[in-house]
């Protein structure tokens, strides 16, 4: 079965640089989660898009922007980065509905950010 | 207060015990209630997910929710030491379907 394809799986980049996370959903999926994991932490939700629309913001800076894109992939966008933007950038992605197993979170691999 | 609280742990258990991992929500409109299994530099793994109140069995896992009490359970039985990993407790709020809230997890270690 598809699964939730991320890219790139590792970047590294110097402070105040600019770096674009991809994300490609499960066929279907209408809502598509940005997540953020430092070390030893929990995922902390940055934000999401319903049907290519944000559909919920968490604790993204000013300095990301993500949207969602007609063939309803996603980008995240982050700019001038800091040491503390190092983290593992998870996307993830659901069906909404009322039926069994809908609202469930299906995670990519992720994208590990290290910044220089 | 975190809106989902989880003992950090680790818990330690031995090969064939039963792993019992607690988990706490402040918002009393939660409406829907997930674990996940994470390893160590990996994606989180969808294990259960449960709506209702009670208990929900799935192999050796059990989800229990109260939603009187604000608590959301797992019990692992039959632990095996391929168990060992960090678990999540992740909320969603009928506030907003549109974002899952998750606890800071509870690492569990099955001893052989």
């Amino acid at each position: 079965a598809a699964g939730v394809i991320q890219s790139p799986r590792h970047l590294i980049k110097e402070k105040r640089e600019t770096a674009t996370l991809k994300c490609y959903p499960i066929p279907r999926h209408d809502t598509v989660y940005w997540y953020q994991q430092g070390p030893g932490q929990d995922p902390q939700f940055l934000i999401s898009f319903y049907e290519k629309m944000q559909s919920d913001k968490g604790s993204i800076p000013d300095r990301f922007s993500a949207q969602q894109f007609s063939d309803y992939h996603s980008e995240l966008n982050m700019s001038s980065l800091e040491l503390g933007d190092s983290a593992l950038y998870f996307c993830a992605s659901s069906l909404q509905g009322q039926s069994s197993g809908a609202n469930v979170l299906t995670f990519g691999a992720g994208s590990r950010l290290t910044v220089l | 207060q975190k809106e989902v609280e989880q003992n950090s742990g680790p818990l330690s258990v031995p090969e064939g015990a039963i792993a019992s991992l607690n988990c706490t929500y402040s918002d009393r409109g939660s409406q829907s209630f997930f674990w996940y299994r994470q390893y160590s530099g990996k994606s989180p793994e969808l294990i259960m997910f449960i709506y209702s109140n009670g208990d929900k069995e799935d192999g050796r896992f059990t989800a229990q929710l109260n939603k009187a009490s604000q608590y959301v359970s797992l019990l692992i039985r039959d632990s095996q030491p391929s168990d060992s990993a960090t678990y999540l407790c992740a909320v969603k709020s009928k506030d907003s379907s549109y974002k899952l809230i998750f606890g800071s997890g509870t690492r569990l270690l099955v001893r052989p």
